[in-house]
C-alpha cells in the first residue's frame, strides 16, 4: 500500500517563473491538503481539495493555485515565483470525516529553491 | 487567529537523558497532535490527545494534554539517537478541516 507520493523531490527555479508540484494521496484517501514549510518553521496551510474543489484556503496569495483530479491526485501551481517562495512543499492526504480526529498522512515533500 | 508556540526551539542532549518539550496556546483546542519530522521527510503523526488532562504513553514517550486544553507536553525518557528530529504540535483550525502547526522543537540526541 503506497503512502503519499510527491514529485519532483527537488526543484530549482528563477524569480518570475512558474512551477507545478504533484501529489498522489494514500490509497483510499479523498482529501488533499498542501502546506508550505519554510526553513526552521512549522508547516503553514495553503489550501485543501475535496471532490475536485478547493474547500478551504490559508493566508496565501492568488499566485498559489491548485487542482484535484477525479483520481484524487492533486497539483499545486505557483506563478511569478519570489525568493520567499523557497520552501519545502508538503502534501497531506486524509479521508473525509467529521470531527477533529482527522488523521493526515504527509508525503516527503518537494524542496523548491527560487534563485 | 489560533497560534501554537513551542519551547524550547532547540535542544541538544546526551543519550540516556530525559527531556520535556512544550506546546502552548492562548486558544482552546479540541485536540492536539504531535508529529516527528526527520530531515528530507514529511511529518509523521505520533499521537492525538483529545481530553483535557489526558496522558498517553507511547513506549518511552509520554504526552499530556492540559486541563484547559490550551497546552500539551511531550516527555521522552532515556532519549536515544533515533529520537533526533523536529517535534511539531498541531491543532485543528477554527473550521475543523485543517491544522495549525507550531514552529517545532529541534531535538538532537548525541551518542
Amino acid at each position: 500500500d503506497a503512502g503519499v507520493t510527491q514529485s519532483p523531490t527537488h526543484l530549482i527555479k528563477t524569480r518570475g517563473q512558474q512551477v507545478t508540484l504533484r501529489c498522489s494521496p494514500k490509497s483510499g484517501h479523498d482529501t488533499v491538503s498542501w502546506y508550505q514549510q519554510a526553513l526552521g518553521q512549522g508547516p503553514q496551510f495553503i489550501f485543501q481539495y475535496y471532490e475536485e474543489e478547493e474547500r478551504q484556503r490559508g493566508n496565501f496569495p492568488d499566485r498559489f493555485s491548485g487542482h484535484q483530479y477525479p483520481n484524487y491526485s492533486s497539483e499545486l501551481n505557483v506563478n511569478a515565483l519570489l525568493l520567499g517562495d523557497s520552501a519545502l512543499y508538503l502534501c497531506a492526504s486524509s479521508l473525509e470525516r467529521r470531527g477533529d480526529f482527522r488523521v493526515q498522512y504527509f508525503g516527503p515533500g518537494t524542496r523548491l529553491t527560487v534563485l | 487567529t489560533q497560534l501554537l508556540e513551542q519551547s524550547p526551539q532547540f535542544l541538544s542532549i546526551q543519550e540516556g537523558e530525559n527531556l520535556t518539550v512544550y506546546c502552548n496556546s492562548s486558544s482552546v483546542f479540541s485536540s492536539l497532535q504531535w508529529y516527528r519530522q526527520e530531515p528530507g521527510e514529511g511529518p509523521v503523526l505520533l499521537v492525538t490527545v483529545v481530553t483535557g488532562g489526558e496522558v498517553k504513553k507511547l513506549k518511552r514517550l509520554t504526552f499530556q494534554f492540559g486541563d484547559a486544553r490550551k497546552d500539551s507536553s511531550l516527555h521522552i525518557t532515556a532519549a536515544q539517537p533515533g529520537d533526533t528530529g523536529l517535534y511539531l504540535c498541531a491543532g485543528p483550525d477554527n473550521y475543523g478541516q485543517n491544522f495549525v502547526f507550531g514552529p517545532g522543537t529541534r531535538l538532537s540526541v548525541l551518542p
